[in-house]
């Protein structure tokens, strides 16, 4: 299996900052990434695909980059309801998806 | 706009089968370029990928849950199925389903709120 690894695993940060969440990939995976946000009690929600690629009715200041093994997140302007964790997935290997840990950002 | 909803026992013993449904509303299961899928996530630990069928009748399973997982899907009431057999304290987790669209790079693009199954005697 592909074993993606995230850092940091928890993340203090403010209302109007700018933060940046990485994923390592154990082998190449192109651009097959994808980052979900997830909120206490709910289901994950798809924020970015194809590692960059913004999903619809998410706002602006997330972005998406990388390519390879090494991916990041970036969440501009923070607002209060981004406060959640953060997941990454690999979708290269279709016959095996895996997430990383999670980074929780408080 | 798609909607998953989980439905099932919450509550499972030891050695037994944990069988969960999802019905999905909003749109046929049988539309688009989409795989269904469960995915589960034990208290305070990372997502893990159970398994995916198409309306097909295709599968694929996590190869750590191969022996012990089964999906099936139904069509005709827009529902897809788990079964989980014999199952053990580790198998206590919050289960989704979840859309995986290929429409382009494969993504899980809508989820169901989830359900917690404990297993314990």
């Amino acid at each position: 299996d592909i074993e993606m690894t995230q850092s940091p695993s928890s993340l203090s940060a403010s209302v109007g900052d700018t933060v940046a969440i990485t994923c390592r990939a154990s082998q190449s995976i192109t651009t097959y990434l994808n980052w979900y946000q997830q909120k206490p009690g709910k289901a994950p929600k798809l924020v970015i695909y194809a590692a960059s690629s913004l999903q619809s009715g998410v706002p602006s200041r997330f972005s998406g980059s990388g390519s390879g093994r090494d991916f990041t997140l970036t969440i501009s302007n923070l607002q209060p309801e981004d406060f959640a964790t953060y997941h990454c997935q690999q979708s290269y290997r279709t016959a095996s998806i895996t997430f990383g840990q999670g980074t929780r950002l408080e | 706009q798609v909607h998953l909803q989980e439905s099932g026992p919450g509550l499972v013993k030891p050695s037994q089968t944990l069988s969960l449904t999802c019905t999905v509303s909003g749109g046929s299961i049988s539309s688009g370029s989409n795989y269904w899928s469960w995915i589960r996530q034990p208290a305070g630990k990372a997502l893990e990928w159970i398994g995916r069928i198409h309306t097909s009748g295709s599968t694929k399973y996590n190869s750590s849950l191969q022996s012990r997982v089964s999906l099936s899907i139904d069509t005709s009431k827009n529902q897809f199925s788990l079964n989980l057999n014999s199952v053990t304290a580790a198998d206590t987790a919050v289960y989704f389903c979840a859309r995986e669209s290929w429409e382009w790079l494969p993504s899980f693009d809508a989820w169901g709120q989830g359900t917690l199954v404990s297993v314990s005697s």
